[in-house]
């Protein structure tokens, strides 16, 4: 069984970035696909990007291109999303969500606020 | 990639079965068999419902049931019981090599 857990909720202003780690256990990182998927308050669910393991490479929407880095660590079975130039809009639950396109495992969400 | 249309809210009363259904084009739900939904109570995470448009994972109620005809799917919720009011979102793969989600649904139990 695959468990999924998140860093905590992150406050932060305009402009800046934020870190969000998503830890696995029961399977390493290795075996896994990790993508990111957001929802703002009271909105759905938006695909961010993740890494396409047939391909080797790291996908992102175009929405966030430019903007979003997903990255993961191996030894310690860690996958990273860093967004940067934050404004309000920004403001959302931040999932992880294993092995497109199922999704079949999801993180209990990271809540970054961003206000002035 | 806009999102794909699924009605904002769909009701019914216990026992009675409803039908969302999840509408996209020939890039994504027309394309492919990899089409998913998600339940997903207030304030809680998605759980995945059913995969690759007619699967369900274990533990999963069989009420639950899921169908595709072009580029429209449909989830199926027979017996409606309270528990079942919730969010329910579908999903799919893109011939963009990306994934899309639906728009939402709200089901009410009456």
């Amino acid at each position: 069984q695959v468990q999924v857990v998140q860093s905590g909720a992150e406050v932060k202003k305009p402009g800046a970035s934020v870190k969000v780690s998503c830890k696995v256990s029961g399977y390493t990182l290795t075996d896994l696909s990790i993508h990111w998927v957001r929802q703002a308050p009271g909105k759905g669910l938006e695909w961010m990007g993740g890494f396409d393991a047939e391909e080797s490479e790291t996908i992102y929407a175009q929405r966030f291109q430019g903007r979003v880095t997903m990255t993961e660590d191996t030894s310690t079975d860690t996958a990273y999303m860093e967004l940067s130039s934050l404004t309000s809009d920004d403001t959302a639950v931040y999932y992880c969500a294993t092995d497109p396109p199922n999704f079949d495992y999801w993180g209990q969400g990271t809540l970054v606020t961003v206000s002035s | 990639q806009s999102a794909l249309t699924q009605p904002a809210s769909v009701s019914g009363s216990p026992g009675q079965s409803i039908t969302i259904s999840c509408t996209g084009s020939s890039s994504d739900l027309g394309a492919y068999n990899f089409v998913s939904w998600f339940q997903q109570h207030p304030g809680k995470t998605p759980k995945l419902m059913i995969y690759e448009v007619t699967k369900r994972p274990s533990g999963v109620s069989d009420r639950f049931a899921g169908s595709k005809s072009g580029n429209t799917a449909s989830l199926t919720i027979s017996g409606l019981q309270a528990e079942d009011e919730a969010d329910y979102y579908c999903s799919s793969h893109t011939d963009s090599n990306t994934y899309v989600f639906g728009s939402g649904t709200r089901v009410t139990v009456l």
